[in-house]
């Protein structure tokens, strides 16, 4: 079936420090979304990707779909407190069907 | 304006009790979704409607039931709750799941479900 893998499950990085989730897929992905939960919050939806090998940038945030369009990337630069939370992953498969990662719960130590 | 809200916000109930809770959007979306968010943080999608018609039905147990009376609202029933029910659902919507540029989720506060 359609699985995707997020990784690590869990990130504690120093204030300042950069940080990176990555989600890869056993199949070719239509696209992926991006979403962030801060804690006690709802799933806020940060980005979406469509193109084979697209970069696209949000201030600190850097968001990357691979070449073959089965694996994407967040990447953080410099760290703030704000960015507490956790970061899920959400490809969309060609059949429509999406599906959330399992998500990566960042912590950030000032 | 809140453009999902569900109700209740917290919900706490004994085992074997029936309770809804209902979700609405005022986004004009066609498409809503319910999930169930563990405490282990997975969110798993339970069902999804498009224009008040079931095109998502995960493996879930049939104590869970989806009504659509409307393409701007989907409620959520559990029959007989369980310890294991205890979790936060979370509605959502989108523009039309069928177009991928239309898809970008709007969830809602979530609905913290307590089973003693």
């Amino acid at each position: 079936g359609q699985q995707v893998m997020q990784i690590p499950q869990y990130q504690h990085v120093q204030e300042g420090e950069d940080f990176t989730t990555y989600c890869n897929s056993s199949t070719t992905l239509s696209n992926i979304q991006w979403y962030k939960q801060r804690p006690g919050g709802h799933p806020v939806f940060l980005i979406q990707l469509v193109k084979s090998g697209e970069v696209k940038k949000q201030k600190r945030l850097t968001f990357q779909f691979g070449e073959a369009k089965k694996n994407s990337s967040l990447h953080i630069t410099a760290t703030q407190t704000t960015d507490v939370g956790t970061y899920f992953c959400a490809p969309r498969y060609n059949n429509n069907d999406m599906r959330f990662g399992a998500g990566t719960r960042l912590t950030v130590k000032p | 304006d809140t453009a999902v809200s569900q109700t209740p916000k917290y919900l706490v109930t004994q085992m074997g009790n029936d309770k809804s809770i209902k979700c609405e959007q005022n986004l004009g979306h066609d498409t809503m979704y319910w999930y169930k968010q563990d405490s282990k943080k997975f969110l798993k999608i339970m069902f999804s409607y498009n224009n008040k018609e079931l095109i998502i039905n995960e493996t879930v147990p049939n104590r869970f039931s989806p009504k659509s009376p409307d393409k701007a609202h989907l409620n959520l029933h559990i029959n007989s709750l369980e310890l294991g029910d205890s979790a936060v659902y979370f509605c959502a919507s989108s523009q039309d799941y069928s177009v991928p540029s239309y898809n970008e989720q709007f969830f809602g506060p979530g609905t913290r479900l307590t089973v003693l």
